[in-house]
């Protein structure tokens, strides 16, 4: 069962722009964890946040958690055309959950 | 490098045929799990095995069975009663439990029929 969708399902921004996916669900969760999946490829983690925590930064990444709004957002700063990819929330209760993803496009 | 290895990278079924993808990872982790993706899909899960000589059906696990006799290897078979099997079948693993740990996944395996 998909708990986590993504929005916008589809971004297209220029390099150096700031790129933010969103993503709400809809039951409790214990953390919520953010992928990148390039094409034709696996996924890779990129960042986990757990509910009892509200933002969390890895590089040009930034990561909020608000389970008030049953909500999370991924920012990448200074976006590189080696962003492009597609990003997937992933809620964490007895299994993990993926939404459909966010097709993020960084044109040069 | 430690990782997760699936084989092969294409693969394609004849109709009433089982196939067999592998999955293979040298990250010592005790979890592992088989993922479908459709086109424009999320992931949906399969199977999963926390540990040696034990599995559980995911979300969608009719038509598909797995087996888990050594920690590094999780096969997936996907039988003649997986009516609709194209599709990609990503692997991943984790180090403990389902959810408290990133998991690490393959670069999946294409199924298409012929």
């Amino acid at each position: 069962s998909q708990q986590g969708e993504e929005d916008p399902q589809a971004l297209s921004i220029q390099e150096g722009e700031n790129a933010t996916m969103n993503c709400s669900y809809k039951t409790s969760i214990n953390n919520l964890q953010w992928y990148r999946q390039n094409s034709g490829r696996g996924l890779v983690h990129l960042i986990l946040i757990r509910s009892n925590e509200r933002e969390k930064h890895s590089g040009r990444l930034r990561v909020t958690l608000d389970t008030s709004k049953k909500s999370s957002s991924l920012l990448i700063t200074a976006s590189r055309a080696a962003d492009t990819a597609s990003y997937f929330c992933a809620t964490a209760v007895n299994a993990l959950n993926f939404g459909k993803g966010t097709s993020l496009l960084v044109t040069p | 490098d430690g990782g997760i290895t699936q084989s092969p990278k294409y693969l394609f079924r004849k109709e009433g045929q089982n196939v067999t993808l592998s999955c293979e990872q040298n990250l010592n982790h005790d979890a592992m799990y088989w993922y479908r993706q459709d086109p424009g899909q999320g992931l949906r899960l399969i199977y999963y095995s926390q540990i040696v000589n034990d599995f559980q059906k995911g979300d969608i696990a009719e038509g598909y069975s797995v087996s888990r006799e050594k920690k590094e290897s999780f096969p997936l078979t996907v039988t003649s009663a997986q009516k609709n099997p194209t599709a990609f079948y990503l692997c991943a693993s984790s180090i403990g439990t389902l959810n408290n740990q990133p998991q690490h996944f393959g670069d999946g395996t294409r199924l298409s029929i012929l």
